[in-house]
C-alpha cells in the first residue's frame, strides 16, 4: 500500500519569502501525485496535479511542485507568499492502476505574517 | 455548480446517540469515500464505495456503517456515537480508475462533536 510522509507539520513564514513543502512518498509502482489546499474553515481543494510528462507542474495561485522519481519526491513550492496563503497544505497520491483510493500526509500548517 | 453536498454541516451529539450524514453528488460518479480529518494525523479513509451498492473499509473503520443503495447518495453511520469520533468528516466522490480522469470533489465537511 501506498504512504504519503510530510515532515513539515508547521511552517511559520514573512510575507514576500520563498516556500518549500516536502512530500515524500512510498509506493512501488508509477502514481499520481496532489497538493490540496485547505484554507481555515473550508474544505480541499486542488491546487496542482502530477500524472506524466513534464515533472514540473504549475498549479493555481503561482504554485509550482517538481516530481522527483528517484527522490520519491514532489516537494511544493512559491517564490514569493502572500498573507492569503495561510492554510493547511496536504500532499497525497493514488496508484496509476488499481483501486482509486486516495492517501494524505498528514498536512503542513502554514502561516504567514504579515 | 453543485459538485458534492454534505449534510448537516454541524452536529453535536451526545455519548452512544446515533446520526447519518448524507452526501450527495451530481457529477455521475462512479466512487465515493468517507474521510475523517483529525489535527496532525491528515486525512484517513473510513469507507468507501466503487459503484451503487457496493462498499468496501478503508483505514479506519470501525464504529461507523456506509450505504449507496443510489450512484448519487452515500450515507455515514454511526450507530452509538463515542467522543473517539468527534472530528471533521469529508466527503469525495470520483470518476474511477480506467476512466482517464484521476482526481477527486470534496464536499465542505461536517464538523461533529460527540459529547
Amino acid at each position: 500500500a501506498q504512504s504519503v510522509s510530510q515532515h513539515n507539520h508547521h511552517v511559520i513564514l514573512s510575507e514576500a519569502a520563498s516556500l518549500e513543502l516536502g512530500c515524500n512518498y512510498s509506493y512501488g509502482g508509477t502514481v499520481n501525485l496532489f497538493w490540496y489546499v485547505q484554507y481555515p474553515g473550508q474544505h480541499l481543494q486542488l491546487l496542482l496535479k502530477y500524472f506524466s510528462g513534464d515533472p514540473l507542474v504549475k498549479g493555481i495561485k503561482g504554485f509550482e511542485a517538481e516530481f522527483i522519481k528517484s527522490k520519491f519526491s514532489f516537494n511544493l513550492r512559491k517564490p514569493s507568499v502572500q498573507w492569503s496563503d495561510t492554510a493547511e497544505y496536504f500532499c497525497a497520491v493514488i496508484p496509476n492502476f488499481g483501486n482509486e483510493k486516495l492517501t494524505f500526509g498528514t498536512g503542513t500548517r502554514l502561516t504567514i505574517i504579515p | 455548480n453543485a459538485g458534492v453536498t454534505q449534510t448537516p454541516k454541524f452536529r453535536v451529539l451526545k455519548t452512544g446517540q446515533s446520526m447519518t450524514l448524507l452526501c450527495a453528488q451530481d457529477m455521475n460518479h462512479e466512487y465515493m469515500y468517507w474521510y475523517r480529518q483529525d489535527p496532525g494525523m491528515g486525512l484517513r479513509l473510513i469507507h468507501y464505495s466503487v459503484g451503487e451498492g457496493t462498499t468496501a473499509k478503508g483505514e479506519v473503520p470501525d464504529g461507523y456503517n456506509v450505504s449507496r443503495l443510489k450512484k448519487q447518495n452515500f450515507l455515514l453511520g454511526l450507530e452509538s456515537a463515542a467522543p473517539s469520533q468527534t472530528s471533521v468528516y469529508f466527503c469525495a466522490s470520483s470518476y474511477g480508475p480506467g476512466t482517464g480522469v484521476v482526481g477527486y470533489t470534496f464536499g465542505s465537511g461536517t464538523r461533529l462533536t460527540v459529547v
